[in-house]
């Protein structure tokens, strides 16, 4: 599979631990992004790279997240201190120049 | 910042009818106008996209209509079938520095055999 690839598929943790997700974008998509979906809602757009440069990010990343993408090719997002509120699906995309957008299938993150 | 909203939520609709779902946005430098469909459990997947150069797009049984004065968009799904059942997603996104794309809150289509 040649898509964006993310792991783990699913992670339960307990409140207060902190947790790291990894991405990798399809070969030579210089753009990632992630996003974060709950139950019913559409994806919302937490942060964006370029190569190896964050150049964007939302304000729904509160101090307790941080993305790294150090060589510009995998990504990985990491959750300090985890809440139940961040129960969610954590989902990266990457794309070269178009505007087409591929996603992975993303990190089911359960806080008990 | 830019919102995006879409209707209906649920649409429930017999095989080989049609089904219509529509979006508007708020923010006029929108430019770019994808769909993408999501299967339980599964990943987003494009479908079809759209840009403001082009007021309707076709794809076998999928069509998408753009109104930039109206600021909304459609999605047509034509001779439905039962593996059409999903949650379909409309978004957008404008030429800035991160192109990122503002999704809508979904639609879940059930097709009845």
């Amino acid at each position: 599979d040649t898509g964006v690839s993310q792991n783990p598929r699913h992670k339960i943790t307990k409140r207060g631990q902190n947790v790291t997700f990894r991405c990798d974008p399809i070969s030579e998509h210089n753009r990632l992004y992630w996003y974060r979906q709950t139950l019913g809602q559409g994806p919302e757009f937490l942060t964006y790279f370029q190569n190896e440069a964050q150049l964007e990010k939302s304000r729904l990343l509160s101090d307790r997240f941080s993305a790294e993408r150090p060589k510009g090719s995998f990504s990985t997002l990491e959750i300090q201190r985890t809440e139940q509120g961040d129960s969610a699906m954590y989902l990266c995309a990457s794309r070269r120049e178009s505007e087409k957008l591929f996603f992975g299938s993303g990190t089911q993150l359960s806080v008990l | 910042g830019e919102n995006v909203e879409q209707h209906p939520s649920t649409l429930s609709v017999q095989e080989g009818d049609s089904a219509v779902i529509k979006c508007t946005y708020s923010d006029s430098a929108s430019n770019y106008f994808p769909w993408y469909k999501q299967e339980l459990g599964k990943r987003p997947q494009l479908i079809i996209d759209i840009r403001s150069n082009v007021g309707e797009k076709k794809d076998q049984r999928i069509a998408v209509t753009l109104n930039k004065t109206a600021k909304h968009f459609s999605l047509h799904i034509t001779e439905t079938q039962p593996e059409d059942s999903a949650v379909y997603f409309c978004a957008t996104s404008k030429k800035d520095s991160s192109y990122k794309l503002i999704f809508g809150s979904g639609t879940r289509l059930l097709v009845r055999p």
